[in-house]
């Protein structure tokens, strides 16, 4: 079974600019996640979608961040413009079911960096 | 909101000893606990968890304990080989969202 995948693995931009990171889940799970992970940290949620509806985006700097899930699959987060502050590693993961309790399969990241 | 904090930040352990990480939660609607390992340039990956009704759980070298009075849980890894070095992740599950702890960075030394 193929597991999360991620792209792209690094990006670095100059601040002010813009960035979008593309997620593709395992297939069939309802549920996918974008989590912010800055260095020494543990991951922080951003925004939690099921099927293409987002349950939770209460922590998504919405000034800057976007995120969509377009048909329940894929999906994408995007920053601009970009601030030095959101240099990390931006972690997508997807769970089967909809309790939300599930196991949690994240892919390998995007680390970005912001000069 | 829910405040997970865990302890230690860093543990070396000599290969074949124990090895303990421990975590505390404030909600107590906190009803599922799991641990996380992630190896370098990976994203984390379930090695166990626990639900709020199980006092502890078992998977080979790898135990987790609960105490929902106190609100801690703890990861526990006996006979620790090199290929345990990594960095683990405590996290709990309330109100639909994960919450994680800032991670304890282990090292087996050979």
């Amino acid at each position: 079974e193929a597991g999360v995948a991620q792209s792209p693995r690094y990006k670095i931009i100059e601040k002010r600019q813009s960035v979008a990171f593309w997620c593709n889940p395992i297939s069939g799970h309802a549920t996918l996640y974008w989590y912010q992970q800055i260095l020494g940290q543990g991951p922080k949620l951003l925004i939690q979608f099921q099927n293409n509806g987002v349950v939770d985006d209460s922590q998504l700097p919405k000034d800057r961040f976007s995120a969509e899930r377009l048909k329940g699959v894929d999906s994408t987060l995007k920053i601009q413009p970009a601030k030095l502050e959101d240099s990390a590693v931006y972690l997508c993961a997807s769970s089967l079911g909809v309790s939300g309790t599930g196991e949690l399969f994240f892919g390998e990241g995007s680390r970005l960096t912001v000069l | 909101g829910e405040n997970v904090e865990q302890h230690p930040s860093t543990l070396s352990v000599q290969e074949g000893d124990s090895a303990v990480i421990k975590c505390t939660y404030s909600d107590s609607a906190s009803n599922y606990f799991p641990w996380y390992k992630q190896e370098l340039g990976k994203g984390p990956q379930l090695i166990i968890d626990i639900r709020s009704n199980v006092g502890e759980k078992k998977d080979q070298r790898i135990a987790v304990t609960l105490n929902k009075t106190a609100k801690h849980f703890s990861l526990h890894i006996t006979e620790t080989q090199p290929e345990d070095s990594a960095v683990y992740f405590c996290a709990s599950h309330t109100g639909n969202q994960f919450y994680f702890g800032t991670g304890t960075s282990l090292t087996v030394i050979p």
